[in-house]
């Protein structure tokens, strides 16, 4: 099936710093992403949607300077969290949904997010 | 507003168990719905969907169908494995604003032991 790769899968960093995420579709093309954040025990909760070319739509409630997302290509999303802080760490997840498929998407691994 | 409500874990059953995860979803109009596993160190997948009232999903030897009048979708498997270790998820696809979103339940560690 379709693969989704994440870059780092963890990452410590100290606060104030930012730290960028990638999320790489690795045999298809994926027009939209996803990016969702987990706290432990939780749900996993929509963060942003990410179309190709375009502006990122962000859910309600998320700061869209905090959360810089970049979807440059086809294969290709970056999550940016600018000025983390420890109320940022968290595990991030990447979807990605292949072009023309409305149906499925395709998850990476997450990668585990601790500001220290 | 959206939500999906699952059973809470962690499980842990013996093999051949038989398995049920509950589910039940509050939405406006008629979801999707879906069951997602994510075994150790990988990313969710999707394991089995279904679209409408009274559809049945499979896969792998899971099973889940659509009850409208119960707002349910629980996920059973007759006779779990080692290898079904994992965390399961319930979601709900619904629409907003023109696109299609994913709703997500808790989640739920299944742990079988030999």
């Amino acid at each position: 099936g379709a693969v989704v790769s994440q870059h780092p899968s963890w990452v410590i960093c100290k606060s104030g710093t930012s730290v960028k995420i990638e999320c790489r579709s690795l045999d298809f093309q994926a027009t939209t992403m996803f990016w969702y954040r987990q706290f432990p025990k939780q749900s996993l909760m929509l963060m942003a949607t990410s179309n190709e070319g375009s502006k990122a739509t962000y859910e309600q409630g998320v700061e869209k300077d905090k959360f810089l997302i970049n979807h440059a290509s086809l294969t290709l999303s970056t999550l940016t969290v600018t000025s983390a802080h420890p109320e940022d760490s968290s595990f991030y997840i990447c979807s990605a949904r292949q072009q023309g498929a409305t149906d499925t998407q395709y998850f990476g691994p997450g990668t585990r997010l601790t500001v220290l | 507003g959206n939500s999906v409500t699952q059973m809470e874990g962690p499980v842990t059953l013996s093999e051949e168990a038989f398995l049920t995860i509950n589910c039940t979803y509050t939405a406006t109009g008629y979801p999707s719905l879906f069951w997602y596993v994510q075994y150790p160190g990988e990313g969710l997948q999707l394991l089995l969907k279904a679209t409408k009232a009274d559809d049945k999903g499979s896969n792998k030897g899971f099973e889940a169908t659509y009850r409208k009048e119960t707002t349910s979708f629980h996920l059973e498997k007759g006779s779990v494995q080692v290898s079904d270790s994992a965390v399961y998820f319930c979601a709900l696809r619904r629409q907003q604003g023109g696109s299609e979103k994913l709703v997500f339940g808790k989640g739920m560690k299944l742990t079988v032991n030999p």
